[in-house]
């Protein structure tokens, strides 16, 4: 397994839907993970980070299942502007740094 | 107002030419990091710094340089020796070399070739 692998999408949806991106991970160890968000040519801001079960904030709830080694992350009531790529970041074996999936793309349409 | 600086925004590089990219932050972090994005790829770590004048290289560190003189200041070198330099560079920091603590980004800078 990758050390942290995503569905490249695009996810096409329509505003007001709800949409959910997963993750998986290899790093049985890792106890902390990041959902970043990436506009087109702008550089990756945090999102939301997540160190137990979960996270919510807002629309965006992120959720962690380490049996499966997975990673979620569910917006609810998409908007125009989440229209973006969504990193899932999770720490490399050793822990000195961090690894980025290459992101899934999300179109929210009118 | 806290953050990343990074410059120039969009740099040329000619053959054989070395350039250099700077990064800054007055966050106070201890860590910092290069990354590289090529369209449609993921970022790869260049080189990362964990406290002053220490640093380690990462993933794709071959034709690149770094310094790390001071806290706030990590500048990046695009050596010759490095001959597909085309990319969007991005520079992180956080507070700690833990990977539990996020990274935050600077607004990059995008490397082209004459």
């Amino acid at each position: 397994r990758k050390e942290v692998e995503q569905d490249p999408g695009p996810f096409n949806v329509p505003e007001g839907a709800t949409v959910a991106f997963n993750c998986t991970y290899s790093n049985s160890a890792s106890q902390s993970f990041f959902w970043y968000r990436q506009d087109c040519r702008k550089e990756p801001k945090l999102l939301m980070s997540v160190y137990s079960s979960g996270n919510e904030d807002g629309r965006f709830t992120a959720q962690l299942n380490r049996a499966s080694q997975y990673i979620s992350l569910l917006i609810r009531d998409s908007k125009l502007s989440d229209s973006a790529t969504y990193l899932c970041v999770v720490p490399s074996p050793g822990y000195s740094t961090l690894t980025f999936g290459k992101g899934t793309m999300l179109l929210v349409s009118p | 107002d806290g953050g990343i600086t990074q410059s120039p925004k969009y740099l040329f590089r000619k053959e054989g030419q070395n350039v250099t990219l700077s990064c800054e932050q007055n966050l106070n972090h201890d860590a910092m990091y290069w990354y590289r994005q090529d369209p449609g790829q993921g970022l790869r770590l260049i080189y990362y710094s964990q406290i002053v004048n220490d640093f380690q290289k990462g993933d794709i560190a071959e034709g690149y340089s770094v310094s790390r003189e001071k806290k706030e200041s990590f500048p990046l070198t695009v050596t010759s020796a490095q001959k597909n330099p085309t990319a969007f560079y991005l520079c992180a920091s956080s507070t700690r070399d833990r990977a539990d603590q996020p990274q935050h980004f600077g607004d990059g800078t995008r490397l082209s070739i004459l």
